[in-house]
């Protein structure tokens, strides 16, 4: 069975520092990841995904995410956070019936 | 991007009734919808899977009595809460792909607040 798990339930930046979320993936076939990041009491919005191209992808918002398969770990970052990117973030991984399996979620804070 | 549309964005009802929130794809038919529930402060839980034209796929724990799904059309998925009660009170969320397999899309979610 496919799983997420998200490390730290929060993490909190200053304005401009970088972000770092972590995500760390359970498959047992090649995986299909995303990332999606979530507005309160909105919907979820793409970031970016990974479906086995290039290891290194680049997303909406200046976000992008490092795919390390002996790490087993598809990391999100950005070099400079804004108070915009104040959100919750999800790592998921899709399975072989097309579902997305969800992390536990990360909540950003951005200090000014 | 696909546009996936979903209504009502909140609803409060009371305690016994049934409540319908529509999914539709707006721009693309989609024979496979999901539907999420999301508990405040938590990630989003996959309820069931809904295919058009047959049943729908509930996951474990998930009573399919209780949430009634239908996908009638190809860009259209509901889903009917019976007999709400407070504990039902949640956000749910649909999703759906122009692709099986590729970026999934959601709605903008529903609070339903059962009183």
């Amino acid at each position: 069975a496919q799983s997420v798990t998200q490390l730290g339930s929060h993490v909190s930046v200053s304005e401009g520092a970088l972000v770092l979320l972590r995500c760390n993936y359970s498959s047992s076939v090649p995986p299909y990841l995303f990332w999606y990041v979530q507005y309160p009491n909105q919907g979820l919005q793409l970031l970016l995904k990974y479906t086995s191209a290039a290891t290194l992808v680049k997303g909406i918002n200046g976000f992008e995410a490092e795919f390390k398969k002996s790490e087993t770990s598809f990391h999100l970052t950005k070099p400079s956070a804004h108070m915009s990117d104040a959100a919750e973030y999800f790592c998921a991984v899709s399975d072989s019936s097309y579902k997305l399996i969800f992390g536990s979620g990360t909540r950003l804070l951005v200090r000014p | 991007g696909a546009v996936v549309s979903q209504h009502p964005s909140r609803v409060i009802c009371k305690s016994g009734t049934s409540v319908k929130i529509e999914c539709r794809s707006l721009d693309f038919q989609a024979t496979t919808m999901f539907w999420y529930r999301q508990f405040p402060k938590q990630s989003l839980m996959l309820m069931a899977t809904s295919n058009e034209g047959s049943k729908a796929t509930y996951e474990q724990g998930v009573e399919k009595d209780k949430f009634l799904i239908n996908h009638a059309s190809l860009t259209l998925s509901t889903l009917t809460v019976t007999s709400a009660h407070p504990e039902d009170s949640s956000f749910y969320i649909c999703s759906a792909s122009p692709i099986p397999g590729t970026e999934a899309f959601f709605g903008q979610g529903t609070r339903l607040t059962v009183v």
